[in-house]
């Protein structure tokens, strides 16, 4: 059963960019892709993008792309993710998630708040 | 894009009565690329079934997963405490999506 540890909560101004961590352990890093998952306040859960631990393939959700990019450590068996040119609206938990598709292991979340 | 639409938006229960939750897909979405999460206040979701009727590790029977095409059902045959939550579907076919969600409260 995999265990997905994240990194910590993040204030940003607008404009700026943050990366998030997601330390995988408990399985075989490169068998499995991560998923990644934001929350706003309040709303409902956004699938952001998928990356594959083994290849480095990746498929961003479109409303994203140009934004986010997502790429893995496979020596430090964590995987990351990269968002920029933050607005106010990109106020969420972040999740990473495991295996890809079906999500069995989810991180902790990473409360990412922007403001100016 | 897959647009899924959760009915109803908001169930309330007791413990004991059964739930039913509908999942609508815009287009048809394969059987085999179909999941239901709960997700309780300050927690990460929490999977309970994927493939539309196979029970996730650990997932008690009381809950099932139906349907096919566009139109998926979730059903909790009893309500216990514990479950009282939030529910969202999720297809994993094409470019996924998940949908809004449906609240399960006590009555």
């Amino acid at each position: 059963q995999g265990h997905l540890v994240q990194s910590g909560p993040e204030v940003k101004k607008p404009g700026a960019s943050v990366k998030v961590s997601c330390k995988a352990s408990g399985y075989t890093f490169t068998n499995y892709g991560i998923t990644w998952v934001r929350q706003a306040p309040g709303q409902g859960l956004e699938w952001m993008g998928w990356i594959s631990a083994y290849s480095g393939d990746t498929n961003y959700a479109q409303r994203l792309q140009g934004r986010v990019t997502m790429t893995t450590d496979t020596s430090a068996t964590t995987a990351y993710m990269e968002l920029r040119s933050l607005r106010s609206d990109d106020t969420a938990v972040y999740y990473c998630a495991s295996p890809s598709d079906i999500l069995e292991n989810w991180g902790q979340g990473t409360l990412v708040t922007v403001s100016s | 894009e897959i647009l899924l639409t959760q009915s109803p938006g908001t169930l309330s229960l007791s413990p004991g009565d059964r739930a039913s939750l509908s999942c609508r897909a815009s287009q048809s979405v394969s059987s085999n690329y179909f999941a239901w999460y709960q997700q309780k206040p300050g927690q990460a979701p929490r999977l309970l079934i994927y493939g539309a009727s196979s029970r996730a590790t650990g997932i008690p029977d009381r809950f099932s997963g139906s349907g096919s095409g566009t139109d998926f059902t979730l059903t909790i045959s009893r309500l216990e405490p514990e479950d009282f939550a939030v529910y969202y579907c999720h297809q994993y076919d094409v470019s996924p999506t998940f949908g809004p969600g449906t609240k399960v409260d006590i009555k």
